[in-house]
């Protein structure tokens, strides 16, 4: 698979502060982009995903925005609670593989 | 239905022993990836299949590794000789059509001794 890049890897808010995270690949002919949550010990779960053919999507407190110009992009949080602390990966598709980035740990404290 | 079932759950392996490791994807789903995740670490990809066709391996550490998908259900991950490096979390997903969302079993995770 092509490489994906995320950042930050560790990122530590207030509670109620927003989060972003940011992710940049390289293969052009990649169409999807989802964002899964992995709590310590558990399976990695889909949180929201974007096609190329759109610029954002939001789902409540989440929203994710493409750059496909750019090819990079993010993750917002906004209103984060303590149970939103979690490991967060981005990853992209083209035409087979499904490919992570090394992921980014986010620490919301009460 | 049930979500996608990977086992066992754990595995301890002495160092030279071969293990295999089970996944069972949703049924229906036409995609399956194998991934192997070691602590604090993204799921790093291993190997895909498209129903019984493996579309591409690029992701195998060595020739150790082996995936099968014989009936275009259930796929087994084997390594032989185990090495200690082998340790991690391996995880199996599934997906439906194409680029839709991969639903991840819970893993097993290898330990090497």
């Amino acid at each position: 698979g092509e490489n994906v890049e995320q950042h930050p890897s560790t990122l530590s808010v207030q509670e109620g502060d927003s989060a972003v995270i940011k992710c940049t690949y390289s293969d052009s002919a990649s169409n999807y982009f989802p964002w899964y949550k992995q709590e310590l010990g558990k399976r990695p779960q889909l949180i929201i995903d974007i096609r190329s053919n759109v610029g954002e999507k939001k789902d409540q407190r989440i929203a994710v925005t493409l750059n496909k110009t750019a090819k990079h992009f993010s993750l917002h949080i906004t209103e984060t609670q303590p149970e939103d602390s979690a490991v967060y990966f981005c990853a992209e598709a083209g035409y087979s593989t499904l490919t992570f980035g090394k992921g980014t740990m986010l620490l919301v404290s009460p | 239905g049930a979500g996608v079932s990977q086992s066992p759950r754990y595995k301890v392996a002495k160092r030279g022993q071969d293990v295999a490791l089970r996944c069972d994807p949703i049924s229906g789903h036409v995609s399956l990836f194998w991934y192997q995740q070691a602590l604090g670490q993204g799921p790093e990809f291993l190997t895909y299949f498209q129903n019984e066709a493996q579309l591409d391996k690029s992701g195998l550490p060595s020739d150790r590794f082996f995936a099968e998908r014989p009936e275009g259900s259930v796929s087994t991950l084997k390594i032989q000789r185990t090495q200690q490096e082998d340790s991690a979390v391996y995880l199996c997903a599934s997906s439906g059509l194409m680029n839709t969302e991969a639903f991840f079993g819970q893993g097993t995770r290898l330990t090497v001794v």
